[in-house]
């Protein structure tokens, strides 16, 4: 299996401001996702990062809002922009690996926006 | 919207009993994944099963899938207090052969020694 780190793995934020999170695996991966699970809640697809394009948003997401990078098959970065207090959440990167393309996630970054 | 509904939503059971939590899906799959999260950290993968298993095991972990029903079991034996924690179930979209997952609501399981 992948071997996945993000950065920072929490922060608290002031609204308005942005936090730009990294996620780093351990090896060459096609597929990377970003995810986002509000409190209490399931996790939702923000975005498919996709290397050397643009991210594909998910109904509901927006680039200007969760600008996406994906410079090479190891490392990608979510942007959360202009914070509010709705979007107090935890993010999460997730890669597909493994013979029958197991999905993999790193361990999340829980920010908090006052 | 979630393709995936979990009941019960949570369970609570005494060491050394098992727990059953139920996955139900709505549109046909490649696969079905189950998952782990402690305490609102990142997700741990337990296990995957194919469109055409019908079960699959690994340790303390036995999953099932009828699609007919689109449906999945996970049964964990013997619990311990280390495996409350909150289980996903998450489907692909067998069309779209995309990677993306969509997540069942959770079953929030309490294990109390």
């Amino acid at each position: 299996s992948a071997v996945i780190s993000q950065k920072p793995s929490r922060d608290i934020c002031q609204r308005g401001t942005s936090l730009t999170i990294q996620c780093q695996v351990d090896s060459q991966v096609t597929m990377m996702f970003w995810y986002r699970q509000q409190p209490g809640q399931s996790l939702t697809l923000i975005a498919t990062a996709n290397q050397g394009s643009e991210a594909t948003y998910e109904s509901g997401f927006v680039i200007d809002k969760f600008p996406i990078s994906r410079p090479n098959l190891t490392f990608s970065t979510l942007t959360v922009s202009n914070m509010s207090p709705e979007d107090s959440s935890i993010y999460l990167c997730s890669v597909v690996g493994g013979e029958a393309y197991e999905q993999y996630f790193g361990p999340g970054t829980r920010l908090t926006v006052t | 919207s979630q393709q995936g509904e979990e009941d019960p939503q949570a369970l609570s059971i005494q060491e050394g009993e098992n727990a059953t939590m139920n996955c139900s899906y709505k549109t046909s799959i490649n696969n079905l994944q189950w998952y782990r999260q402690n305490s609102g950290r990142g997700l741990v993968h337990l296990i995957l099963i194919r469109s055409n298993e019908r079960e699959k095991h690994s340790g303390r972990l036995r999953v099932t899938l009828d699609t007919s029903k689109k449906s999945s079991s996970l049964l964990i034996t013997a619990s311990r207090a280390a495996d409350t924690a909150s289980y996903f179930c998450a489907t692909d979209a067998q069309a779209s052969n995309t990677g993306k997952l969509i997540f069942g609501q959770g079953t929030t399981l309490q294990v109390k020694p």
